[in-house]
Formats: C-alpha cells, sequence, structure tokens
C-alpha cells in the first residue's frame, strides 16, 4: 500500500556537520520522491525531488540519494546552518501531473552552535 | 511575487458548525491542492483541483468539499464540524507540468470545541 515513514523523529546536529535525514518507501510504483522542509508557523516548502529512475541528485547544499533495491531515500545537507532548523518530509508522487503527494511523518532537525 | 494567501490564518468554530476556508493560488498557477495536517496524522491529501474541476480526493468523509472558480481561487468546506477536524489546512498550488513542487500557504489554523 502507499506509506512513507521515517526512521527518526528528531536529529540534532553541530552547525557546520552535515546532515542526513532519513525515509522508508512501501510504494515501489511512485514515480517522484521529494523532499519538503517545514520551518514553524509556515506551509511546507519545497527542496528537491528525484525521479525513480535516477539514484542521485544535488542542489544547492542538498542531495538526495534513492536506493530503489531497499526502498529507502535520504537527503544529505552539507555545512547545516541554524536556518536549516526545521522538520523535514519525505513524500512520493504516484506519477502522472498530479498535486496528490503521500507525506511521511516528519523528522525535526535541530542545529546547535 | 505574493505567494500562497489563505484565509482566514486562525478561527474557532464548535461542533455541528460548518466551515469555508479561502485560497489564492499563486498568480499563473492553476493547479491548487488541500492538505490537512494534523499532529496524530500528519499531512494527508484531501483533493486537487485544475481548472474548475477536481482531479484526485483523499481518503476524507464527504462532510469534506471544494471547489475552486474561474480565477484559480479555491473554497474548501467542512460541514458538521467534528472534534477531530480540529487541524492546519494547507493550500497549496503548482505551475503546469510541475507537480512536485507545491507552493504551501500559511494555512488556516482550525479549531472545534
Amino acid at each position: 500500500g502507499e506509506s512513507v515513514g521515517l526512521h527518526l523523529p528528531t536529529l540534532s546536529v553541530q552547525e557546520g556537520d552535515n546532515s542526513i535525514i532519513n525515509c522508508a518507501y512501501s510504494n515501489s510504483a511512485s514515480d517522484y520522491f521529494i523532499w519538503y522542509k517545514q520551518e514553524s508557523g509556515k506551509g511546507p516548502q519545497f527542496i528537491i525531488d528525484i525521479r525513480s529512475n535516477m539514484d542521485k541528485r544535488q542542489g544547492q547544499r542538498v542531495t538526495v540519494l534513492l536506493n530503489k533495491t531497499v526502498k529507502h531515500l535520504s537527503l544529505q545537507i552539507a555545512a547545516t546552518q541554524p536556518g536549516d532548523s526545521a522538520v523535514y518530509f519525505c513524500a512520493e508522487n504516484i506519477g502522472g501531473d498530479t498535486d496528490k503527494l503521500i507525506f511521511g511523518t516528519g523528522t525535526r532537525l535541530q542545529v546547535f552552535p | 511575487k505574493a505567494g500562497v494567501t489563505q484565509t482566514p490564518r486562525y478561527l474557532i468554530k464548535t461542533r455541528g458548525q460548518q466551515v469555508t476556508l479561502s485560497c489564492s493560488p499563486i498568480s499563473g498557477h492553476r493547479s491548487v491542492s488541500w492538505y490537512q495536517q494534523t499532529p496524530g496524522q500528519g499531512l494527508q491529501f484531501l483533493f486537487e483541483y485544475f481548472s474548475e474541476t477536481q482531479r484526485n480526493k483523499g481518503n476524507f468523509p464527504g462532510r469534506f468539499s471544494g471547489r475552486q472558480f474561474s480565477n484559480s481561487r479555491s473554497e474548501m468546506n467542512v460541514s458538521t464540524l467534528e472534534l477531530g477536524d480540529s487541524a492546519l489546512y494547507l493550500c497549496a498550488s503548482s505551475r503546469w507540468g510541475e507537480a512536485n513542487v507545491l507552493t504551501f500557504g500559511a494555512g488556516s489554523r482550525l479549531t472545534v470545541l
């Protein structure tokens, strides 16, 4: 069935370190996997997406890795900054031009000075 | 440019009442979707509209309904409110062909007493 989950509810990192946020998914038919960031009092904000036929995609300070063998998705944030403190959600899109996303439960990233 | 605007930001209702929430998408975005966010269930898809037509619907009872107007603005309605309807209701819009890149509003926080 459709489900997207996360391994850890809270991740604490020191400023300047790299962060890795993990996500497990179960729907092998998903076409895209996406990461969103939600800061307190705001709606989620798109970070990066990756198509199911790729295994890595890089953005500015972020890298998403997709391992279809073990149905695992990760978001790596380089040189984590205080402004990265937020809740991070992975999501999957089953395909087609639809805005229907299945979101995971979220991981809270706390950045300490 | 202006983001996604949701009104009202906060509202309190009592059980049995109904509520209407409004969403103005980013100019040029024709697709609007709605999500419910609660601590227990996380982010759940409600429905999606494109060119005034409902394109997808999530697993919510018929008390939840929505519509989209010719200017792409959208409303959602919840009738016969229950305590469990207390949540943050998020509206998102997207550009044609960029279904993964949702721009969310700050949400309407509904409290049902």
